[in-house]
């Protein structure tokens, strides 16, 4: 079935620090891409997404692009800040068409930024 | 306007008792999922609403069901409750089915199972 790998963490920063975390997938077809935040306390809430190969995502300094050849969809952000603390989650659906079985979820990455 | 609200927002139960858990979603969405999530398995797909009716399920066992009212708001419902679905449940609404669309998601109801 679908899988979705992400490195787990916790990965910890230095404010103004590069921010990589990779995430690849397993999915026959031709899945959407996602990337979730859930900050503490709350739900998820959809920071950016791709829908075929070669699209970049973007929000809030995020971006993501959808490589197909290498199925990842890692999430960068050049300089990141105290508050981007967070689990991020990369996410896949529709890899079979229509949606079906929802989101297929990584186990998230704990992103800690120290000042 | 509102966002999803899931109620209740915590909740105790013991063993082998049932419990209902409940999602509005934001207005003029008819798409409702429902996932669990822990720290050992991570967030997984329990089912999909679309207009009162199910359209797909994840893969757990049948003491897990839930349905969609006419005003798309759902429900979902775990009998003879086992330790181990001691969880976060979050639900997600969207306006149309399928996972293409943006789904919104609540804070969750956190069950705990003694």
């Amino acid at each position: 079935g679908d899988s979705v790998t992400q490195m787990e963490g916790p990965v910890t920063l230095s404010e103004e620090a590069f921010l990589t975390i990779n995430c690849t997938y397993t999915a026959t077809g031709y899945p959407s891409l996602f990337w979730y935040v859930q900050y503490p306390g709350e739900g998820l809430q959809l920071l950016l997404k791709a829908t075929k190969a070669d699209d970049k995502g973007s929000n809030k300094g995020f971006e993501a692009t959808y490589r197909k050849e290498t199925t990842s969809f890692h999430l960068e952000k050049g300089s990141v800040q105290v508050s981007d603390s967070a689990v991020y989650f990369c996410a896949l659906s529709g890899a079979s068409g229509g949606g079906a079985d929802g989101l297929t979820f990584g186990k998230g990455t704990h992103l800690i930024i120290q000042p | 306007k509102a966002g999803v609200t899931q109620t209740p927002r915590y909740l105790i139960k013991t063993r082998g008792q049932q419990v209902t858990l409940s999602c509005s979603p934001i207005s003029g969405h008819r798409s409702v999922s429902w996932y669990q999530q822990t720290p050992g398995q991570g967030l997984q797909f329990l089912f999909e609403y679309f207009s009162e009716t199910q359209r797909n399920k994840g893969n757990f066992p049948g003491r897990f069901s839930g349905r969609q009212f006419s005003n798309s708001r759902s429900e979902m419902n775990v009998s003879t409750l086992e330790l181990g679905d001691s969880a976060l449940y979050l639900c997600a609404s969207s306006w149309w089915k399928g996972g293409n669309t943006e789904a919104f998601f609540g804070q969750g109801t956190r069950l705990t199972v003694v």
